[in-house]
């Protein structure tokens, strides 16, 4: 168990719907990341979070958000879901930048 | 822009011997740290080593070892007395830029490990 919680492990819903998956990181981590991971595929980094602000972003779509509250939790939201956005989605929380992340069990998204 | 190369998309070994996976990776920053993870068919994400740069020492965790080259840019992973167990995918990954920086930790594309009973 590494720590980082993630809810729900899977979720399935239709085209053009919104979806919000959450990670709670592992206790006294400031840093959060989110990844998608496509079939076979490697790891496509989204966004990151340090202590509450957005510190980097990567190739995240306008139809995806998040955001990291006072608790630390984060929540990452998709909407107006198509096919392709079917992934398995990985938080990720480390102490701080250059410290090793450790990662959830992933949020299994089928988009029908 | 940092990359991380993985130029071994399949690997296979026979159970009980050394494998050695390799990694590549470019940057023009001095301060970073590299890692490596595993993702066994569960597809939950594994750290199995750690790496910082401004060590010369290859860092070791039971049968894991790195061979890290800095001038070469290479983080090669070798895996002793391979086990049934050891099969997974297998994720270099690079972080740099300075502990204040705001950067991503970066993924190669995997390398997928089969082993051999």
């Amino acid at each position: 168990d590494s720590g980082v919680t993630q809810t729900p492990k899977h979720l399935i819903t239709a085209t053009g719907q919104r979806v919000t998956l959450r990670c709670s990181p592992r206790s006294g981590d400031l840093s959060v990341y989110w990844y998608q991971q496509s079939l076979d595929q490697g790891l496509q980094f989204l966004i990151q979070y340090y202590n509450g602000e957005e510190r980097a972003k990567g190739n995240i779509l306008e139809r995806f958000s998040a955001q990291q509250f006072p608790d630390l939790h984060s929540e990452l939201n998709l909407s107006s879901l198509e096919l392709g956005d079917s992934a398995l989605y990985f938080c990720a929380s480390s102490r701080g930048p250059g410290t090793e992340a450790f990662f959830g069990q992933g949020t299994r998204l089928t988009v029908v | 822009a940092q990359t991380v190369t993985q130029s071994q998309p399949e690997m296979s070994v026979q159970e009980a011997e050394t494998v050695t996976l390799s990694c590549t990776y470019d940057t023009s920053e001095s301060d970073y740290y590299l890692f490596w993870y595993k993702q066994p068919p569960s597809r939950q994400m594994i750290l199995v080593i750690r790496q910082e740069a401004y060590k010369q020492q290859n860092a070791t965790e039971n049968r894991f070892s790195v061979n890290f080259q800095k001038a070469a840019k290479s983080f090669s992973l070798k895996i002793s007395d391979s086990q049934l167990g050891d099969a997974a995918m297998y994720f270099c990954a690079y972080w740099g830029g300075g502990y204040s920086s705001a950067s991503k930790i970066i993924f190669g594309s995997g390398t997928r490990l089969s082993i051999r009973p």
